[in-house]
C-alpha cells in the first residue's frame, strides 16, 4: 500500500475565489499521477493524468502541476463556481504497483454563492 | 462513457446472507477492479482482475471473493454479509488511454442490517 496524502481534507470558499489543493505521494519509481472529480451520488470522473516531472495540465478553469522529484501535485481552480463543489481525488501508481492505483482520501470542496 | 454498468444499484440485506454484485463492461477491457467507498477512507481496493480467471487481492479483501469467467463480467461476492460491509461499491476498468487511467461504474449502495 502506497501512502497518498491530500490536504486540506475539506475547503469552503466563496464563488469567485481561486483555490488549490495538494496531493503528496512517494517519489520513488514514479509512474503516473491522476486527478479525479467526484460529485455526490455520482462516480469519480477523470480530470488529468500526469506522468512527467514539471507537467502542467489545464481543463477550463482547473489546472494541475506535478513535481515527481519531491512527490507532490497541486490542483488549482480559478474563479470557483458552485458547480465546482465536489470531492477531488488524487491517485498514484509507481512501477511496482502494476495496474493498481493508490487513492488519497480526497479534498471536499464547497463553493457557496 | 466507458460502457460500465453495475447491478443491483441498491440492495438492503441482512447479516449472514450471501450477496453478489455484478460489474459488466461492453468494451473488452482486460483490467477490472472493485472498490469500496466509506466516509473518511476514500476509495479502497478490494480485488482486481487482469484477465479471465485471473484475480488478485487488494487492500481490503477480507470477507470478499471475486470471479471473472468472462471478459465482460466481474462479480464481487460477500459470502456472509456483515454490517461492516455496508458501503458504496464501485467497479472500474482501465481504459485505453494508457498510464492506468481508470473509469468507474455508477456504484452500488449496499446496506447490511
Amino acid at each position: 500500500i502506497l501512502n497518498v496524502e491530500q490536504s486540506p481534507q475539506s475547503l469552503h470558499v466563496q464563488e469567485g475565489d481561486s483555490t488549490n489543493f495538494t496531493c503528496s505521494f512517494p517519489s520513488s519509481n514514479f509512474y503516473a499521477l491522476h486527478w479525479y472529480r467526484w460529485e455526490t451520488a455520482k462516480s469519480p470522473e477523470a480530470l488529468f493524468v500526469m506522468t512527467l516531472n514539471g507537467d502542467e495540465k489545464k481543463k477550463g478553469r482547473i489546472s494541475a502541476t506535478l513535481n515527481t522529484k519531491e512527490g507532490y501535485s497541486y490542483l488549482y481552480i480559478k474563479g470557483s463556481q458552485p458547480e465546482d463543489s465536489a470531492t477531488y481525488l488524487c491517485a498514484f501508481s509507481n512501477s511496482n504497483s502494476g495496474y493498481a492505483l493508490n487513492f488519497g482520501k480526497g479534498t471536499s470542496l464547497l463553493v457557496t454563492p | 462513457d466507458a460502457g460500465i454498468t453495475q447491478s443491483p444499484r441498491h440492495k438492503v440485506t441482512e447479516t449472514g446472507t450471501p450477496v453478489t454484485l455484478r460489474c459488466h463492461q461492453t468494451e473488452n477491457h482486460r483490467y477490472m477492479y472493485w472498490y469500496r467507498q466509506d466516509p473518511g477512507h476514500g476509495l479502497r481496493l478490494i480485488h482486481y482482475s487482469y484477465g479471465v480467471k485471473d484475480t488478485d487481492k487488494g487492500e481490503v479483501s477480507d470477507g470478499y471473493s471475486v470471479s471473472r469467467s468472462k471478459t465482460e463480467d466481474f462479480l464481487l461476492t460477500l459470502e456472509s454479509a456483515t454490517s461492516s460491509q455496508t458501503s458504496v461499491y464501485f467497479c472500474a476498468i482501465t481504459g485505453g488511454q494508457g498510464y492506468n487511467e481508470q473509469f468507474f461504474g455508477p456504484g452500488t449502495r449496499l446496506t447490511v442490517l
